[in-house]
């Protein structure tokens, strides 16, 4: 069975320091791979996505990076926080039919 | 454009009683379609989806979901609701010729169960 883990599962951050958040999924080879970011009571919003190591397309630009250094691993960073970074952050993979998505638990981010 | 509307945002119901939530779609084609829910401070858990064949869809949990393509509508329903389903409730959905890439979400419906 394929299992999707987060980490940090929850950080607060000061105003300009950096970040950094990874995702990693086991038992799933060459996943697409994605991160969501959800504000306090809010939806979903994608933010990146990759379907190859190496490879990452940018969906929303909210001054953050991704990358994808390993096949099973996903990762969110930025340089610089800003306030309006603070939020609920998801990564999820697709299955097999390419179409529905498995989330992870989260990082909760606070930043100050 | 595609986009998924959740009208009711909070739907407080008691333990026992039936639930309805309501969920509209626009695409031009019919989608794939999807029901999450959302537990205190964790992720999403996939509840039921549907691609294509009976309209009526069976989901985790004792929930099912009926698609009407006349309505573009996906409501997902339970017939006795437990204090644990008390959670957030979000309706997607996805183009059938894109990967999850392409999901959109609705904006979510709070449910609270009293006892």
């Amino acid at each position: 069975a394929q299992t999707i883990h987060q980490w940090p599962v929850a950080e607060i951050k000061a105003v300009g320091s950096p970040l950094s958040l990874g995702c990693t999924i086991k038992g799933k080879s060459s996943p697409n791979l994605y991160w969501y970011w959800q504000a306090t009571g809010g939806t979903l919003q994608q933010l990146f996505y990759s379907i190859t190591v190496g490879q990452v397309e940018s969906v929303v630009q909210l001054n953050l990076s991704a990358s994808r250094p390993k096949d099973d691993q996903f990762i969110l960073s930025t340089e610089k926080l800003l306030l309006s970074h603070s939020g609920f952050y998801l990564c999820a993979w697709t299955g097999d039919s390419g179409n529905t998505l498995y989330f992870g638990e989260g990082s909760r981010l606070i930043v100050v | 454009a595609q986009s998924v509307t959740q009208p009711d945002a909070r739907v407080t119901v008691s333990e026992g009683a039936s639930l309805q939530l309501r969920c509209k779609y626009s695409y031009s084609a019919t989608p794939y379609l999807f029901w999450y829910v959302q537990y205190p401070r964790q992720g999403l858990q996939l509840l039921l989806k549907y691609y294509s064949g009976d309209p009526v869809v069976q989901g985790v949990n004792s929930f099912e979901a009926e698609f009407s393509k006349s309505n573009s509508s996906f409501h997902l329903q339970k017939a006795s609701v437990h204090w644990s389903d008390s959670a957030v409730y979000f309706c997607a959905l996805s183009p059938t010729n894109s990967a999850g890439n392409k999901l959109t979400f609705g904006i979510g419906t709070r449910v609270l169960v009293r006892p």
